[in-house]
């Protein structure tokens, strides 16, 4: 079973500063199966990035997603006040169908 | 496509509980609607999920039997049974769909969430 491992745990960050989340794999996966997700207080998720670096319909152009093989990141290039959240990257169309890594929390310095 | 789900529900140890998740907007029967629960200050976990075209359903090691996840296609509604509840059981459940057919792809879409809590 892969294992995703998210760092750092929580980033303190001020608005308009560069966000730089990594998400490491277990093992090798397939590009087309990583995922990030956005998660604010007492909401579910949102679907961010799919195939590891496409934007899902209304994801801002400033949250871009990179990487491959087992080293995955999520960069957003200035936070603005309403990104401040939990951020978890997944991996999908293995088995177990879906795996999530730990989450980061983006909290505002 | 909406998902809306059964609202709270406290339950006592050792009983059962019976989430429902309603679909609309889509093509129910070729969607893959998954349950993913996140308990209180945690991450999420994949419990389980179902294809209603086929019926048979797919569920995470850590909630094999004791998980069971149907599909009402004359209602357009999926359902996620949980017995033997404990404590730990406490947590938001949350289903999610897709917008790709007949895979359990990225999740595009997300029910509002039901707590369930376990408490004597």
């Amino acid at each position: 079973e892969i294992v995703l491992t998210q760092s750092p745990g929580t980033l303190s960050l001020s608005a308009g500063e560069r966000a730089t989340l990594s998400c490491r794999a277990s093992q090798r996966i397939d590009t087309n199966y990583l995922a990030w997700y956005q998660q604010k207080p007492g909401q579910a998720p949102r679907l961010l990035i799919f195939g590891a670096s496409a934007r899902a319909t209304g994801t801002p152009d400033r949250f871009s997603g990179s990487g491959s093989g087992t080293d995955f990141t999520l960069t957003i290039s200035g936070l603005e006040p309403e990104d401040f959240a939990v951020y978890y990257c997944q991996h999908y169309g293995g088995s177990p169908k879906y795996t999530f890594g730990g989450g980061t929390k983006v909290e505002i310095k | 496509v909406q998902l809306v789900q059964s609202g709270a529900e406290v339950k006592k140890p050792g009983s059962s509980v019976k989430v429902s998740c309603k679909a609309s907007g889509g093509t129910f029967s070729n969607s893959a609607i998954t349950w993913i629960r996140q308990a209180p200050g945690q991450g999420l976990a994949w419990m389980g999920g179902i294809i209603p075209m086929f019926g048979t359903a797919d569920y995470a090691q850590m909630f094999q039997g004791r998980v069971t996840i149907t599909a009402d296609g004359g209602t357009s509604t999926v359902y996620m049974e949980l017995t033997s509840l404990r404590s730990d059981d406490t947590a938001v459940y949350y289903c999610a769909t897709g917008v790709r057919w007949l895979q359990f792809f990225e999740l595009d879409y997300w029910g509002q969430g039901t707590l369930i809590t376990v408490s004597s």
